[in-house]
C-alpha cells in the first residue's frame, strides 16, 4: 500500500479565514479522493482529484468552497475557503489499491472557532 | 434510504466472544465490498475486502456477503479489548467511487 503524508495533522482556525491541507504520496498513482468526516459521521466524499485536470465534486460540495489542485501524480492540496464552525471535521486524502480499496492517509483535524 | 446503512452500536461484547456486523447496501449493481477498522482519532484502515464470489476468513475474520438480500457481515472471532473501535462498511459500484455506512462502534469488554 502506499505511504498518504498530509500536513497540517491538526490546525485551529478563525471563522472566515481558509486553511489549505496537503497531501504526498510515495508513489505515482492515477486518481486522489479527498474526503470529509464530521464529527461522529462517517466518510462522505468530497471530491476526485485527477492529475492534469479539473476535480470532479460531488453533491453538496463546490469549487468555490473546496478548490483542489493536483499539480502532479504524487501530490495534491484541498483548500477550505471561507470557514464556518461546520466546516470543523477531519480532511482524508485517499488513494486506491490494487483490488479497488482505498488507502487513507492519516487526515487533518480542523476546527473552527 | 441511505447507499450502505450499518447499525450504529455499541455492540458490547464480551472478551472472547464473536462479534457480529451487519451493513446493508441498496445499489445491486455493487461489486465489491470492504471492512474498514478505524480507532478513535486514528484514520480507516482496511481490514477485509470480498468480491460477490463467496465468504473470506482472515485470521480472527470473516466478511460474508448474500447478494440475494444485499448485506455483507463481519464476524470477529476471539474478540479482545484491541478490536474495540468502530468498524465501517464501504460498498463500491460502477466507477471508482467507495461509498461508507455510518459505522458500528464495538466495545470488547475485558
Amino acid at each position: 500500500s502506499a505511504v498518504i503524508s498530509q500536513k497540517p495533522s491538526r490546525d485551529i482556525c478563525q471563522r472566515g479565514t481558509s486553511l489549505t491541507i496537503q497531501c504526498q504520496v510515495d508513489s505515482q498513482v492515477t486518481m486522489m479522493f479527498w474526503y470529509r468526516q464530521q464529527p461522529g459521521q462517517s466518510l462522505t466524499l468530497i471530491a476526485t482529484a485527477n492529475q492534469g485536470s479539473e476535480a470532479t465534486y460531488e453533491s453538496g460540495f463546490v469549487i468555490d468552497k473546496f478548490p483542489i489542485s493536483r499539480p502532479n501524480l504524487t501530490f495534491s492540496t484541498l483548500t477550505v475557503s471561507n470557514m464556518s464552525p461546520e466546516d470543523s471535521s477531519i480532511y482524508l486524502c485517499s488513494v486506491g489499491g490494487d483490488t479497488g480499496e482505498l488507502f487513507f492517509g492519516e487526515g487533518s483535524r480542523l476546527t473552527v472557532l | 434510504q441511505k447507499e450502505v446503512e450499518q447499525n450504529s452500536g455499541p455492540l458490547s461484547v464480551p472478551e472472547g466472544a464473536i462479534a457480529s456486523l451487519n451493513c446493508t447496501y441498496s445499489d445491486r449493481g455493487s461489486q465489491s465490498f470492504f471492512w474498514y477498522r478505524q480507532y478513535s482519532g486514528k484514520s480507516p484502515e482496511l481490514i477485509m475486502f470480498i468480491y460477490p464470489n463467496g465468504d473470506k476468513e482472515d485470521g480472527r475474520f470473516t466478511a460474508q456477503l448474500n447478494k440475494a438480500s444485499q448485506y455483507v457481515s463481519l464476524l470477529i472471532r476471539d474478540s479482545q479489548p484491541s478490536d474495540s473501535a468502530t468498524y465501517l462498511c464501504a460498498v463500491k459500484a460502477a466507477g471508482n467511487k467507495l461509498t461508507f455506512g455510518g459505522g458500528t462502534r464495538v466495545l470488547v469488554k475485558p
